[in-house]
Parts: C-alpha cells; structure tokens; sequence
C-alpha cells in the first residue's frame, strides 16, 4: 500500500513570496491533515479535512494561509505572502476517519530568507 | 497550559533499561491517544495507539491509559541504542488533533 505523498520535499524562497504544497494522502483515507512543525517543536495542526469539507482550520493563519482538497482526495496548501517565522516542515497526514491512526508524509521543509 | 504536555526530557537511559514517557492532556472529550517516534529529519512513526483504559503491549512497546487522571504513558522495555529518538504523545478529540512537544530519548549502549 503506498503512503502518504508530498511535494516539494525541500523549498527556498524569499519573504513575500508565495509558494505552494501538494498531499496525496492513503487511497480510501477520507481525514486529511496539514501540520506545521517548528524545531523542537511537535507538529501544529493547521487544518483537517474530512472528504472535502474542513474539520478544524482554527489555528490556519487565514491572512496568508489557504488550502483546499479537491475532489476529496489530494490537496494543497498555500502561503501567500511567505513571512520568515514561516519556516518550517509542512508535514501531511491522513487517517480512514478522524478516530484513527495518522500516516504522515515525509514532509516539505520550508526555509523562507 | 498546554493542551498536551509531555516531559520535557532529555530521557537518557542504558542500554538494557525500561524508558517511561509521560504525557496529559486537558480535554475530557478525548477519544484516540497515539504515540509517535521520530528520528531527527524524518517524519513522525506511529508506535502504538491506544482508546480505552488500561495497558496495551506489542512487543517491547506497552501503552497505558488513564481517562480519570488524563495521563497517557509509553513504556519501553529492553531499551535499543535505536530506540534513541523523540517520542510524540498526540490526542484526538472530536473534531480536533493536538500533540505534545516530544520527550527526546537517549539510549547510551
């Protein structure tokens, strides 16, 4: 079974600039997960999807964050303008539904200068 | 107060030794307690998931629940220099996924 799949897995840009992620999360997985994780940090939950609908996106900087899973299956997440403190690893999970286990990605690591 | 604490750490242990990882939580509501292992660089493992009270063991690894005191535990018994990683308490509540900041674990052989 293949797992969870992300891209980029590394990008450098500049502040202000904008710049984008792809999931594709465990066919038949219907909870989709976007988490940010500073170092030395664990991973902050950005948003959840269930299907195509959001869950929880109360902790989405909605100012220059947005996402969407289209069709109920991959999804994307953008930040637009990049800001410094952005810099992170933008990690992706899923689960067959919300009780259950998460698989992640192996994640984009964001170096915003 | 955060809504999952685990031990800060570090947590070093010889090689051999049993590793206690502790984490609580603030949400009555919680349904789904999971641990994860991650290795420096890599993304979060699943160990071990656990949803009603009481111990459950698979292999070296035993996880405990505690709903009344929301303490969920890591056991690791016959510790691994490989085992050395951070460990990452999450907590699924309705409509909400939290983890805990990670207790990073040495294991000296």
């Amino acid at each position: 079974e293949a797992g969870v799949a992300q891209s980029p897995r590394y990008k450098i840009i500049e502040k202000r600039q904008s710049v984008a992620f792809w999931c594709n999360p465990i066919s038949g997985h219907a909870t989709l997960y976007w988490y940010q994780q500073i170092l030395g940090q664990g991973p902050k939950l950005l948003i959840q999807f269930q299907n195509n609908g959001v869950v929880d996106d109360s902790q989405l900087p909605k100012d220059r964050f947005s996402a969407e899973r289209l069709k109920g299956v991959d999804s994307t997440l953008k930040i637009q303008p990049a800001k410094l403190e952005d810099s992170a690893v933008y990690l992706c999970a899923s689960s067959f539904s919300v009780r259950d286990e998460q698989f992640f990605g192996p994640g984009t690591r964001l170096t915003v200068l | 107060q955060k809504e999952v604490e685990q031990n800060s750490g570090p947590l070093s242990v010889p090689e051999g030794a049993i590793a206690s990882l502790n984490c609580t939580y603030s949400d009555r509501g919680s349904q789904s307690f999971f641990w994860y292992r991650q290795y420096s660089g890599k993304s979060p493992e699943l160990i071990m998931s656990i949803y009603s009270n009481g111990d459950k063991e698979d292999g070296r690894f035993t996880a405990q629940l505690n709903k009344a005191s929301q303490y969920v535990s890591l056991l690791i018994r016959d510790s691994q220099p490989s085992d050395s990683a951070t460990y990452l308490c999450a907590v699924i509540s309705p409509g909400k996924s939290t983890f805990g900041d990670g207790t990073t674990l040495t294991v000296k052989p």
